[in-house]
C-alpha cells in the first residue's frame, strides 16, 4: 500500500525557532512536494524535487528552505519561524515515469507558531 | 499560467440529495484532471482523474465527473450523498511538463461538502 508519512502530525514552535518536517515516501516516486493549505487559499505549493538534491521553487518559497539528500526523504526548513507560518503543511509525491500523474499525500502536520 | 476556479467554498446539502461541485480551468490546451477529498484532519486523497479517453470518469463510491473541453470544465457529481462524504474538495489540473519532465499541478481552492441528515 502506498504511503506517504510526516513526521509530526501537530507542532507548537516559538518565533525565531528553526522547524524541520520530515516527509517520508516508501513508492521509489522521483517527485516530492511540499505544501502550505490555509482556509480559503487551498493548497500553495511552496518547493518541489524531482530528483535527488535537485529543487525547484513553487509559489510561495520566501522564509522556506528544502533538503533531499536521499529519493525518499524531503524536507522542509523553517528558518526562523514566524507566526505567519502557522498553517497546515503537506507532502506530497508522485511518480515521474509512471505516467499516473496523480499525487500521494501525508496526513499534514499542523504547524502553530507562537 | 494555469488557474483552477472552484466556484463554490461551501455546498450544504441533505443526506440522499444529489450535488455539483463545479470546477473550471483557464488553459484550453491538453490537460490532465483530478478531484482529490481531504476527510477532516486527514491528508489529501484522490478521487478520480481524466488523463484520455471517455470524457466520463467515475469512482468507487459513486462520484463521477465529466470532462468538458469546450468549456474548460471538470465538474464533480453524485447523484444521493451520505453523511461520510462530508468532505473538502479540491479539482487539480496538470497541463504540461515541467522541470526535470514533471507534471506540477494547480489546485482549485477547495469546496467544502456538508451533508446535513
Amino acid at each position: 500500500d502506498v504511503k506517504v508519512t510526516q513526521s509530526s502530525r501537530y507542532l507548537v514552535k516559538r518565533t525565531g525557532e528553526k522547524v524541520f518536517l520530515e516527509c517520508v515516501q516508501d513508492m521509489d516516486h522521483e517527485n516530492m512536494f511540499w505544501y502550505r493549505q490555509d482556509p480559503g487559499l487551498g493548497l500553495r505549493l511552496i518547493y518541489f524535487s524531482y530528483d535527488v538534491k535537485m529543487k525547484e521553487k513553487g509559489d510561495i518559497p520566501e522564509g522556506y528552505s528544502v533538503s533531499r539528500e536521499k529519493k525518499e526523504r524531503f524536507s522542509l526548513i523553517l528558518e526562523s519561524a514566524s507566526t505567519n507560518q502557522t498553517s497546515m503543511y503537506l507532502c506530497a509525491s508522485s511518480s515521474r515515469v509512471a505516467f499516473t500523474y496523480e499525487q500521494y499525500f501525508g496526513p499534514g502536520t499542523r504547524l502553530t507558531v507562537t | 499560467a494555469q488557474s483552477v476556479t472552484q466556484l463554490d467554498s461551501q455546498v450544504p446539502v441533505f443526506e440522499e440529495a444529489p450535488v455539483e461541485l463545479r470546477c473550471n480551468y483557464s488553459s484550453s490546451v491538453s490537460v490532465y484532471l483530478f478531484w482529490y477529498v481531504q476527510y477532516p484532519n486527514q491528508g489529501l486523497q484522490l478521487l478520480l482523474k481524466y488523463l484520455s479517453g471517455s470524457t466520463l470518469v467515475e469512482s468507487i463510491n459513486g462520484f463521477e465527473a465529466e470532462f468538458n473541453k469546450s468549456q474548460t470544465s471538470f465538474h464533480l457529481r453524485k447523484p444521493s450523498v451520505h453523511i461520510s462524504d462530508t468532505a473538502e474538495y479540491f479539482c487539480a489540473v496538470s497541463e504540461s511538463a515541467g522541470s526535470g519532465g514533471s507534471y506540477i499541478p494547480t489546485f482549485g481552492r477547495g469546496t467544502s461538502l456538508i451533508v446535513h441528515p
